[in-house]
């Protein structure tokens, strides 16, 4: 079946615009977990959608928000981009739990110029 | 204050010898840990998991070993392939919460 799909896998944005990135699930998977991926920071929480709903959010600002649809596709959106907000952005899905790991989509590199 | 460390950014064995990776967490509310592996231009890839009621899960040349006194967690690979070469993610969560991951352990393994 196929795989977490995350369009588009690159995007260059100038700082102040904003930006919608986009992550289609596995079929089946009703979570989805969006994570920030910096150099040297590891893989930053960012939120988790279940069945439509934010079930989790992590410490980022106001500008950072997402949704999910009840076809379980989530998006993700950034306001007022900042240089620092350049990133890999990864989107992640699972059945509803995830004791067997989430299935993690390629990423969207966004650079903010 | 991260809750989840990889306190080894890097990791080099010969082939065939084991790898250990190793990883500390903070929150003794953590009831699962997995590590995930990743290879550039990929996501992170789903390798194993435990549970904080075992100490110990094994999948093939996989192991992972919990000692939740310490809370340390580490990952075993026996032997060691060069295909092994990746990074590692420790990552630890609770219950319908999102997972904390560590800044990841980048292991090569020598031919």
């Amino acid at each position: 079946k196929a795989g977490v799909t995350q369009t588009p896998r690159y995007l260059i944005k100038t700082r102040g615009q904003q930006v919608t990135l986009s992550c289609s699930p596995i079929s089946g998977h009703r979570s989805v977990s969006w994570y920030q991926q910096t150099p040297g920071q590891g893989l930053q929480f960012l939120f988790e959608y279940f069945s439509e709903t934010q079930r989790n959010k992590g410490n980022f600002p106001g500008r950072f928000s997402g949704r999910q649809f009840s076809n379980s596709r989530s998006e993700m959106n950034v306001s007022t981009l900042e240089l620092g907000d350049s990133a890999l952005y990864l989107c992640a899905s699972s059945t509803w739990r995830s004791y067997y790991g989430y299935t993690f989509g390629s990423g969207t590199r966004l650079t903010v110029v | 204050d991260q809750q989840v460390k990889q306190n080894s950014p890097s990791l080099s064995v010969q082939e065939g010898r084991i790898s250990i990776l190793n990883c500390d967490y903070t929150n003794s509310m953590f009831d699962y840990f997995l590590w995930y592996k990743k290879y550039p231009a990929e996501g992170p890839t789903f390798l194993i998991s435990i549970s904080s009621i075992k100490d110990k899960n094994e999948d093939g040349r996989f192991t992972v070993f919990l000692n939740k006194s310490a809370k340390h967690l580490s990952l075993h690979i026996v032997p060691s392939q060069p295909g092994d070469s990746a990074v590692y993610f420790c990552a630890a969560s609770v219950t319908n919460a999102g997972e904390a991951f560590g800044d990841g352990t980048t292991l090569t393994v020598k031919p």
